[in-house]
């Protein structure tokens, strides 16, 4: 069963931390996203990566960054931990050959509390 | 800018009964793609249906149908004989074609009443 792993389904740091939030996908998708999701509000595109080593900026990068060095990992970072980052981030992979209706694969999310 | 706009919070229907669950979309491109996740409280967002803005006819996937009307931009998903299952979140979202990522709308959460 094909499917995206992310490490952690509940975290909790303290603010100023530095967290990383790991994603691994087994379908050798090239598309690589990360999402939060808030109430109210839907899920915001944070960053998304099209290739290894590549990455761009989607709606909400400020205080996240990414690394991609393998094509079947996408890392989330947040360099110092603030409590407005608390929510549920979701991490999709999608692949460049079959867009539209195959829609993205979505891991179950990690759901971050910082205090 | 892509936008997504589903105006219904929370929707209470008996089991048994049709849902409409409605969405808007604001977009400039001529070609576009629609699509309905479901979100069940376990977190994991589900596939539920697409729908091609060049497509002639509404899409339908099992008890899923998508009311596809191009003129007025919407894109409301209707759950036909709704079952205790269906409760979740439900998201509505737009790619626009040629790129990968997805718009997603507010949410609706729609609970099941036996």
């Amino acid at each position: 069963d094909v499917k995206v792993t992310q490490s952690s389904r509940y975290l909790v740091k303290r603010t100023g931390e530095k967290v990383f939030l790991e994603c691994v996908q087994d379908m050798d998708h090239e598309n690589m996203f990360w999402y939060r999701q808030d109430p109210g509000l839907g899920l915001r595109l944070i960053y998304f990566s099209y290739d290894v080593k590549m990455k761009e900026k989607g709606d909400i990068p400020e205080g996240y960054s990414v690394s991609r060095e393998k094509k079947e990992r996408f890392s989330l970072i947040l360099e110092s931990a603030s409590t407005n980052q608390t929510s549920m981030y979701l991490c999709a992979s999608s692949t460049s050959l079959m867009t539209g209706r195959y829609g993205y694969t979505f891991g179950s999310g990690t759901r971050l509390t910082v205090v | 800018a892509q936008k997504i706009t589903q105006t219904q919070p929370g929707m209470f229907v008996q089991e048994k009964e049709a849902v409409t669950l409605d969405c808007t979309y604001d977009t400039s491109d001529p070609s576009y793609g629609l699509f309905w996740y479901k979100q069940p409280s376990s977190g994991e967002m589900i596939f539920l249906i697409y729908q091609g803005s060049y497509d002639q006819q509404n899409a339908t996937e099992g008890r899923y149908s998508l009311n596809f009307q191009k003129a007025r931009k919407s894109a409301n998903l209707v759950i036909s004989a709704s079952q205790l299952g269906d409760s979740a979140m439900y998201f509505c979202a737009m790619s626009p074609r040629g790129a990968q990522k997805l718009v997603f709308g507010q949410g609706t959460r729609l609970t099941i009443n036996p």
